[in-house]
């Protein structure tokens, strides 16, 4: 079955750059989507497709991708986004598949 | 405004059955494909099960295949997951999402969740 690798943690000082990456198979064929998730509560759907963000979520938050790894990218940290963030991405089986997640911590 | 609504959590013996509903409103219904996502007790999400806007095709994770089984009411806008022969790693919070998407699965709205605890 298909698998997507996320680093477990990263920390970012506030007002600095992050990148969350994501490793799969599956992503040679599919787009990922991101999530934010605080503790508590549910997802949060931050980017899709190839970079697009839902409405009300700020334009700090970007996603690349290169062959088989996707990226998330925050550009000026604020402390709001300290969250666990997961990738997600369809296989070629028509399942779906989460990374493990990124908790982010905002130094 | 979008909402979904879980229910039917509970806490369950080994190997009993439970039935989720997720109570969709503030669009049409018929247009979407629906998720199962789950996440247990300190642990990150995971995929359970997907239904297409159309109800043609369904797909299920490894782990709950030949167990769960998911389908949709169009009339009453709501989707179901039949939980059969539960194992205590069922353990979860289940949440239902709504997926826009034609082409790769992406979630937009989510429910707020209900607690499954499967336990002797």
């Amino acid at each position: 079955s298909s698998e997507l690798t996320q680093d477990p943690a990263v920390s970012v000082a506030l007002g600095q750059t992050v990148r969350i990456t994501c490793q799969g198979d599956s992503l040679r064929s599919y787009y990922a989507s991101w999530y934010q998730q605080r503790p508590g509560q549910a997802p949060v759907l931050v980017i899709y497709d190839k970079n697009y963000r839902p409405s009300g979520i700020p334009d700090r938050f970007s996603a690349s991708s290169s062959g088989n790894t996707a990226y998330l990218t925050i550009t000026g940290a604020q402390a709001e986004d300290e969250a666990d963030y997961y990738c997600h991405s369809r296989d070629t089986s028509d399942k779906g598949v989460f990374g493990g997640g990124t908790k982010l911590t905002v130094l | 405004q979008v909402q979904l609504v879980e229910s039917g959590g509970g806490v369950i013996q080994p190997g009993g059955s439970l039935r989720l509903s997720c109570t969709a409103s503030g669009y049409t219904f018929t247009t979407y494909g629906l998720h199962w996502v789950r996440q247990a007790p300190g642990k990150g999400l995971e995929w359970v099960a997907v239904i297409w806007f159309d109800g043609s095709k369904k797909c299920y994770g490894d782990s709950v295949r030949g167990r769960f089984t998911i389908s949709r009411d169009d009339y009453k806008n709501t989707l179901y997951l039949q939980m059969n022969s539960l194992r205590v790693e069922d353990t979860a919070v289940y949440y239902c999402a709504r997926d826009p998407s034609s082409t790769s699965y992406h979630f937009d709205y989510w429910g707020q969740g209900t607690l499954v605890t499967v336990s002797s």
